[in-house]
């Protein structure tokens, strides 16, 4: 069964700071997403990856970055956390583009 | 731009059959999921359509009209544990890559 690991269940940190999300998954995909869930607006996405060292931007990239130095894991990186910013935040991969995702069981951020 | 538009609640009782909507405007339409995510949890995969028709797994059955950009996802025989967010997911093609948007969700509430 495919496993999608997400760092950390619950996270708080504070305005300013450069916080890293870390997503590993086990079942060598080609495909890793960020989306970040906001109660009303529902899953949107930040960045897509579709191979080691590519991303794409999504929906909202703006005060994200990514990095994917090896298959298995791709990271989020918030350059510098506003209040904004505070959400919970899902990885997901897939084997194939337009695959079936699998899901991580998010990160709930808090930034104060 | 994508658009996805499902309802945003619905109640139904045990062992009743209930029918979620979603009609999507997407171009380079390539497919669209199911997902349904339990209040705390990481969303699992349903179902997916690629082609006009219904698609059948179990109690939950998927239908695609591409023409009409319109799917729907059917749930027979109720059950408590079905109460949860269905979440619709557009698939787009855009150059090489294949752009997922969701719609905001479905929350289903079953009573008895």
């Amino acid at each position: 069964d495919v496993k999608v690991t997400q760092s950390s269940r619950y996270l708080v940190k504070r305005t300013g700071e450069k916080v890293f999300l870390e997503c590993v998954q086990d079942m060598d995909h080609e495909n890793m997403f960020w989306y970040r869930q906001d109660p009303g607006l529902g899953l949107r996405l930040i960045y897509f990856s579709y191979d080691v060292k590519m991303k794409e931007k999504g929906d909202i990239p703006e005060g994200y970055s990514v990095s994917r130095e090896k298959k298995e894991r791709f990271s989020l990186i918030l350059e510098s956390a506003s209040t904004n910013q505070t959400s919970m935040y899902l990885c997901a991969s897939s084997f194939r583009a337009g695959q079936p995702q699998h899901f991580g069981d998010g990160t709930r951020l808090s930034i104060l | 731009g994508q658009n996805i538009d499902q309802p945003t609640e619905m109640t139904a009782t045990e062992g009743a059959i209930v029918q979620i909507n979603c009609t999507y405007q997407t171009s380079g339409f390539n497919g669209l999921f199911w997902y349904q995510q339990h209040a705390g949890e990481a969303p699992t995969f349903l179902s997916y359509n690629v082609l006009d028709g219904l698609e059948e797994k179990g109690r939950f059955s998927s239908f695609l009209s591409r023409s009409k950009g319109y799917s729907y996802l059917l749930l027979k025989e109720l059950q408590m544990k079905d109460s949860a967010s269905y979440l619709c997911a557009a698939i787009n093609r855009s150059g090489g890559s294949y752009i997922p948007t969701f719609g905001r969700g479905t929350s289903l509430i079953v009573h008895p």
